[in-house]
């Protein structure tokens, strides 16, 4: 049982490229969350989908884009990336929407922009 | 704006010392309450989860944490270290019957253990 799968685990861009960062869920959990985690920061959330078919903005979205492509997968992408948006990305997932379930999260995709 | 705050932002003990990581958070009603931990090149995993009941919570690998509404805190403990508890260490904080994208996250906690 993979749980939550991420790819790539890191990556190197050059400022004003693009990237997709992958995940992917084998627990058929419905909600999906994208963050960044950044020194002293803690975990941000960037976008989130409730359920299949919808997605919305989280406390930092500016600069990312996401998709639902169906259950089990939910993808970020920095259409035009930005010396700023270096960080560590952790996708996470939970069965429901409710406040009180604990996420599980994926090992996550260290991205450094230069 | 609500806040979650650790104030200790890294901690070094010695194998067998006693833990204490404070956490407080700042909402005043009815909260959810986590700690995740993230061990060295790892995805974060709950350690344990408070949300109704009894305010003293034990979790997996001998932690516990204390919910005093009063005081705003979940202090999370562990009473003898091992240098296996080498990690970061986060609380969470979701408002109560509020969806899960309301949750805030402390900046986190270091600890690291001397063998």
């Amino acid at each position: 049982n993979a749980g939550v799968t991420q790819t790539p685990k890191f990556q190197v861009l050059k400022t004003g490229q693009s990237m997709t960062l992958q995940c992917a869920q084998d627990m058929n959990h419905n909600s999906m969350y994208w963050y960044r985690q950044d020194p002293g920061m803690g975990l941000r959330l960037i976008y989130y989908s409730a359920s299949e078919g919808t997605t919305d903005k989280g406390e930092v979205p500016n600069g990312y884009n996401v998709s639902r492509l169906n259950k089990r997968e939910f993808s970020l992408r920095l259409e035009s990336a930005a010396p700023s948006q270096t960080s560590v990305y952790f996708c996470a997932s939970i069965t429901g929407t409710g406040g009180f379930q604990p996420q599980h999260f994926g090992d996550g995709t260290r991205l450094s922009i230069l | 704006a609500q806040s979650v705050s650790q104030h200790n932002h890294h901690v070094i003990l010695s194998e067998a010392a006693s833990l204490e990581l404070g956490c407080n958070y700042s909402y005043g009603g009815t909260v959810n309450l986590f700690w995740y931990v993230q061990y060295p090149g790892q995805h974060l995993q709950l350690l344990l989860k408070y949300f109704s009941g009894d305010p003293l919570v034990k979790g997996i690998k001998g932690f516990e944490a204390e919910f005093i509404k009063s005081k705003f805190s979940f202090n999370l403990r562990k009473p003898s270290v091992q240098w296996s508890d080498t990690a970061e260490y986060f609380c969470a904080v979701t408002p109560g019957y509020s969806s899960a994208s309301k949750i805030i996250f402390g900046s986190g906690t270091r600890l690291s253990i001397r063998p």
